[in-house]
């Protein structure tokens, strides 16, 4: 079962932040996210474990709630270049500790960025 | 360079033709799978393999086949296509291990964009 994203999409201008939301109605394991620009392949961002950690990457951070069964991503300041489809991915299995195998990804959030 | 080659990159064929979608790493990466995306429904899981002759089904296998008898390939099979399996086909690959290590990123190919008629 597919993780479920919001929003689907979100427009905005350089400089404001943005929220994307990921959530699951089975317990999650693990939550990875990625970004896919128009005409190209998802290119991974960062991988969260249970346990509730937040993670961090330039201005592109996340954090993962396994209590509330979802995951946040938050882009700061965003730039030209996050604009994209961003989907999240969740691990179907315990042992997997963060493992790619049986990955089900969200339908995705498209983030436009205007200068 | 690092890379997952996928061929060919676009196709388009008529229903009921056998095709196949090659797909070749040279990470040695033990872990590889199918995705196929379709506007409104994101990346959906054909099939997965956790390493030389160990697949199993995603969430999406019906009409396709794998197999993986070398490490570094993982062809995706249509035997009979129809035109419900029109669209963009990626196949991605990892290593397994501890987070650590670099291992369990997805490293995508360039996309297979196949149209069934």
């Amino acid at each position: 079962q597919q993780p479920v994203q919001s929003p689907q999409a979100v427009i905005l201008r350089e400089g404001e932040d943005a929220v994307i939301n990921c959530s699951s109605s089975k317990a999650l394991y693990s939550v990875h996210w990625y970004r896919q620009k128009h005409g190209e392949a998802p290119v991974f961002l960062m991988i969260l474990l249970k346990g509730g950690e937040q993670k961090g990457h330039d201005k592109i951070s996340a954090s993962f709630n396994e209590k509330k069964q979802q995951s946040s991503l938050y882009l700061t300041a965003s730039q030209l270049s996050y604009s994209g489809t961003y989907f999240c991915g969740t691990g179907k299995r315990e042992y997997s500790g963060g493992g790619a195998d049986g990955l089900t990804f969200g339908k995705g959030t498209h983030l436009i960025i205007q200068p | 360079e690092a890379q997952v080659t996928q061929n060919p990159r676009y196709l388009i064929t008529v229903t009921g033709k056998k095709l196949t979608v090659t797909c070749s790493q040279n990470m040695n990466h033990e872990y590889m799978s199918w995705y196929r995306q379709d506007p409104g429904l994101g990346l959906r899981q054909i099939y997965y393999s956790m390493n030389v002759e160990v697949t199993d089904k995603g969430d999406v296998p019906e009409g396709y086949k794998v197999s993986r008898k070398e490490k570094r390939n993982f062809p995706l099979i249509l035997e009979s296509p129809s035109p419900n399996q029109t669209s963009l086909y990626f196949c991605a690959s990892s290593s397994t291990g501890a987070l650590s290590s670099g291992a369990n990123v997805l490293t995508f190919g360039a996309g297979s964009r196949l149209t069934v008629l």
